[in-house]
Order: structure tokens, then sequence, then C-alpha cells
């Protein structure tokens, strides 16, 4: 299995713009988690999604953050319009809840805002 | 009750020296005690776990040391080496609701050849 892709790898926008990230999943894993990471704050869980029905999107910031799921294999973060405090690093993990609670990370996107 | 605190914040530990890095937690319902790792341009991986009806987990050279009482756990790393530096996560969480896990702020270790 190729793990958890997420693309870009890389993303840098100017203030105002909208940004989407992509995030494809393990095959047969059943839950997915959107994560920000900053110096300054570590790692936040953004949104949950359990079988691509989001359960807990407390994390997400602001009204700009929306998360989607539309299938099992493929999930959106998107922000709009975007801020330079948006510039951050942003994970995808997913995991099979019932079997273990191991999550599995992508390499992340690098949002720089600018 | 939510929170982890993880110290220290960075760590310089000399090669074969061991490397420990503790974390303490609020929440007695939490079950679940995992250490991440993650390297540069990397995503989080698990490195070790640990439940509270054992006091420590060895995994080759790494341990986890728990106590209950206290409500804190600890990671060793035995006979440190330069490719272990890297950023270690400690979290706490429910067993049955992993997406509750509770992070704390990472420990950058370096490793001195």
């Amino acid at each position: 299995d190729a793990g958890v892709i997420q693309s870009p790898r890389h993303e840098v926008t100017e203030m105002g713009q909208e940004v989407t990230l992509r995030c494809k999943p393990i095959s047969g894993h059943n839950s997915l988690f959107w994560y920000r990471q900053t110096m300054m704050r570590g790692l936040e869980l953004l949104i949950y999604f359990n079988n691509n029905v989001p359960i807990d999107d407390s994390g997400m910031p602001e009204d700009r953050f929306s998360a989607k799921m539309p299938n099992a294999s493929f999930s959106t973060l998107k922000i709009q319009p975007s801020e330079p405090r948006d510039s951050a690093v942003y994970f995808c993990a997913s995991t099979f809840r019932g079997r273990g609670t191991e999550a599995f990370f992508g390499q992340g996107t690098r949002l720089t805002v600018v | 009750q939510q929170q982890v605190k993880q110290s220290p914040q960075s760590l310089i530990v000399q090669k074969g020296g061991i490397s420990i890095i503790n974390c303490a937690y609020e929440n007695t319902a939490f079950d679940y005690f995992p250490w991440y790792q993650q390297f540069p341009g990397k995503g989080p991986a698990l490195l070790i776990a640990i439940r509270p009806d054992v006091s420590e987990k060895k995994e080759g050279r790494f341990t986890i040391s728990f106590n209950k009482s206290a409500k804190q756990f600890s990671l060793h790393i035995m006979d440190s080496q330069p490719g272990d530096s890297a950023t270690y996560f400690c979290a706490a969480g429910l067993m049955d609701s992993n997406y509750q896990l509770i992070w704390g702020a990472g420990t950058k270790l370096i490793i001195k050849p």
C-alpha cells in the first residue's frame, strides 16, 4: 500500500485566494483526520470523519475552513479566503476504527500564504 | 483535564547515551498512550504505545515507562543513534475513540555523533 497520499506537497498562495488540499487515505480505512501543525500550536486536530461522515469538526478554526469526504478514498480541506496565519503544515491521517488506534499520517502539505 | 504536557522541548544527547522524554496527562479516563516519531518533511509515525495495565513496554531500544498514580509516562531511547534524531510526540486518549488523542507539544531530539 502506498500509504496516505496528500497533494500538493507544497502550496504558496496569496492572501485571499482559495486553497484546496487533497488526501487519499489508505484503502480499507474508515476513519480520516485532518491535522494542522505549527511551531506555536503544535499538532491540532481540525476534523474527524468516520465512514465518510464528519463526526467532530470542533477543531476547524473558522468558517473559512471546510472539509469534505465524498467517498472512502478521497477527502479535501478547503480554505477560502486564505490568510497568512493559515500558513502551516497540514496533515491527513487515516485508520481503521475497531482495529486498534494507530493513525497513519501522510507526508503533509506545507501551505504558505503571502 | 485535556492537556498533555511534554518535556523537554528539545534535547541533545551523545551517541550511545540514553534519551528520556517525559509526559504528564490530566484525564484519568485515558487508557491509551502512544509515542509518535516525526522526521523532517514527513508525517508522524507510531513508534510505540502502552495501555495503563502495564508499567513498562519495551520494543528494541525504545521503552515506555508508565506511572498511573502520578499520571506520567516517559520514553527512553537506549544506546541513542544519530538516526534517532527526530521530533517525538506523546499523546493520550481513549482506546475506543482514537480521534480524541490529545497531543503533547513535541520534543526535538538531536543525537550528536
